[in-house]
């Protein structure tokens, strides 16, 4: 399984807004409504920012969102804050109970 | 609160095996689904596998042959073991519990292959 296609890097200055794009196939994204996104900082664990394609968890900024069309799914990132720069990776269900990643982006809040 | 701490050496020699240990607590492995995803330096997630709680396991294709999960419903702990190891299987290796997506992970354990 391909590791799913991700921008290197975006950038984007305090209170605007940014949009990441992840790239998969009709066997992982296009096939299934299970894509989620991690927030990765520095030497930390990631953590789950959206699920289910544009389901956000409780605590989880308003400010984040995801969508899908086809075998692209996207973060949106709005009212940028320096405390959103950090790696963001996309993950999707592929079936056969098994997952895959992006390849990762760096944004950087400038 | 659901916590996870991985342990387990940080030092394997080449074709050896990686062993490793979850630890888990303010829930039972006993339900959800258990992972283990790993980072090698400067790269992106690769998940492993998992033990799910029906008991059943499944592995990254690419990994196939080499890698096992079990787990420990006594001790609330599951365990990855990786066969023949090179240095490519050097990373940070985590594991995180499954529910809807990977929402609860361990803080991580730098493995590192070498002689």
């Amino acid at each position: 399984q391909s590791a799913l296609t991700q921008p290197a890097s975006v950038s984007g200055s305090p209170g605007q807004s940014i949009t990441i794009s992840c790239t998969g196939s009709s066997s992982d994204i296009g096939g299934y409504n299970y894509v989620s996104w991690y927030q990765q900082h520095p030497g930390k664990a990631p953590k789950v920012m959206i699920y289910d394609v544009s389901k956000r968890p409780s605590e989880v900024s308003t400010r984040f969102s995801g969508s899908k069309s086809g075998n692209t799914a996207s973060l949106t990132i709005s009212g940028l804050q320096t405390e959103d720069e950090a790696y963001y990776y996309c993950s999707s269900y592929t079936g056969d109970t098994n997952w895959v990643f992006g390849g990762g982006t760096k944004l950087t809040v400038l | 609160q659901v916590q996870l701490q991985e342990s387990g050496p940080r030092l394997v020699k080449p074709s050896e095996t990686l062993s490793l240990t979850c630890s888990v607590s303010g829930d039972s492995i006993s339900s959800y689904y258990w992972s283990w995803i790993r980072q090698p330096p400067g790269k992106t997630l690769e998940w492993i596998g998992y033990f799910s709680n029906s008991g059943s396991t499944n592995y990254n294709p690419s990994l196939q042959g080499r890698v096992t999960i079990s787990a420990d419903t006594s001790k609330n702990q599951f365990s990855l073991t990786l066969k023949t190891v090179t240095t490519a299987d050097t990373a940070v290796y985590y594991c995180a519990k499954y529910y809807n997506a990977f929402d609860i992970w361990g803080p991580g354990t730098t493995v590192t292959v070498s002689s």
